[in-house]
């Protein structure tokens, strides 16, 4: 069965460095992969998605992700944080059957400070 | 391109009503749409997926006869909750799959609906 995992509840950085959100998926099938963000009282943007093209992946608004299957890894990465980075941010893994359903992970919340 | 719209954006209704919410596609048709409860603070989690013209599929622990789902054409879905009580307040968000695309496996989501049942 596929699965993700966000390995940071929690993610506070300085407006200007860099940002890493880890992310791990577990998948029998090749998987494709998305991250999404979700601002306060807003719905969900999509960041970027995988789906077996390149393995570097990016995204709107200077966000990438790298595919990486020998770590089963999808993290979510930015050069420098901007204050309304602010927000929530999802893995997802589509289910390879069916109806494509998404998983969500659990989500890291991600603070950037002056 | 690829708006999903729903109505109302939050509602208030007293415990033993139902209530009713709306999730459409505004500029592309949607085959299958999917409706996704999230706890204050916490994940999305799949409720359902809603097929135009077909009975819906519920996730496992999602009660059927309480959660009522209807796909009636390939633009709107609805979700009526039934009976409400205070424990199904939460935040109700569809998404739909974007016929013409079918093979990115993306999922276009709604602003989300807040429900708050006294």
């Amino acid at each position: 069965a596929q699965s993700v995992t966000q390995l940071d509840s929690h993610v506070s950085v300085s407006e200007g460095t860099p940002v890493l959100l880890r992310c791990n998926y577990s998948s029998s099938y090749s998987p494709s992969l998305f991250w999404y963000v979700q601002h306060p009282n807003k719905g969900l943007q999509l960041l970027l998605k995988y789906t077996s093209a390149a393995t570097l992946v990016k995204g709107i608004n200077g966000f990438e992700a790298e595919f990486k299957k020998s770590e089963t890894s999808f993290h979510l990465t930015k050069p420098s944080a901007h204050m309304s980075d602010a927000a929530e941010y999802f893995c997802v893994v589509s289910v390879a059957s069916g109806y494509n359903k998404l998983i969500f992970g659990a989500g890291t919340r991600l603070a950037v400070h002056p | 391109g690829a708006v999903v719209s729903q109505h109302p954006s939050w509602v208030i209704c007293k415990s033993g009503t139902s209530v009713k919410i709306e999730c459409r596609s505004l500029d592309f048709q949607a085959t299958t749409m999917f409706w996704y409860r999230q706890f204050p603070k916490q994940s999305l989690m799949l409720m359902a997926t809603s097929n135009e013209g077909s009975k819906a599929t519920y996730e496992q622990g999602v009660e059927k006869d309480k959660f009522l789902i209807n796909h009636a054409s390939l633009t709107l879905s609805t979700l009526t909750v039934t009976s409400a009580h205070p424990e199904d307040s939460s935040f109700y968000i569809c998404s739909a799959r974007d016929l013409g695309t079918y093979s990115s496996y993306e999922q276009y989501f709604g602003p989300g609906t807040r429900l708050t049942v006294t």
